[in-house]
């Protein structure tokens, strides 16, 4: 099994809609991340979480909220999606942070 | 502000001919610097950490050096299944890290 998970994989929505992305690690990581990919925009940082009662914003946290309900789950929330909020998100785990992050492997979200 | 810029954006290279992707990084007080892989539609896979000037690491067809300002990946005679996209990152004050925007690199058999 994957160390880390995400769901859905893939999710089509339509503006104005309320859409939750969940990660589940199994690595015992404490620290947790939600990044976004654009293309030519490379991976930029929405939250981060370093224990369950830790939460941190982003560089581009704005649209989004973030729950971290158990040391292995964290979740990502669009309280009402709009078009340019199409992107690629990645959760991702670290140990110490000197020893860099583990990624899950993506949710492609598009709002039509 | 810290900043991670790679160069180039996409680079062409025929099966087995060698060459070097670049990262260039802006950081007060480098603390490590990470390689990823990318595969289209997949999350980034972990490469290398890099921790001060003069430092390498390989991996197979892959070697990563690392300067006061900047880090090389270098491909010798690679093949088609080394395209993908490469990241470098470094990490930013205490507990983030700063991606660059990638390099494409495509390998044609």
């Amino acid at each position: 099994d994957a160390d880390v998970t995400q769901t859905p994989r893939n999710r089509i929505t339509k503006t104005g809609k309320r859409i939750m992305l969940e990660c589940s690690q199994t690595k015992g990581h404490d620290r947790m991340y939600w990044y976004r990919q654009d293309p030519g925009l490379g991976l930029r940082l929405i939250y981060y979480s370093f224990d369950v009662k830790d939460i941190n914003k982003g560089e581009i946290s704005d649209g989004y909220s973030v729950s971290r309900q158990a040391q292995a789950k964290f979740s990502l929330s669009l309280e009402s999606a709009i078009p340019n909020q199409t992107a690629l998100y990645f959760c991702a785990t670290s140990d110490l942070i000197g020893q860099g992050v583990s990624f899950g492997p993506g949710t492609r979200l598009t709002v039509l | 502000e810290d900043q991670v810029t790679q160069s180039p954006e996409a680079l062409r290279l025929q099966e087995g001919e060698s060459s070097s992707l670049n990262c260039s990084y802006t950081v007060s007080g480098l603390r490590g610097l990470f390689w990823y892989r990318q595969d289209p539609g997949k999350g980034p896979e972990f490469l290398f950490t890099l921790y001060s000037a003069g430092e390498e690491k390989e991996k197979e067809r892959l070697k990563a050096t690392l300067t006061k300002k900047e880090s090389f990946l270098h491909i010798t005679a690679p093949k088609p299944e080394d395209s993908a996209t490469y990241l470098c990152a470094v990490i930013q004050g205490a507990q983030k890290l700063v991606f660059g925007q990638g390099t494409r690199l495509t390998i044609n058999p």
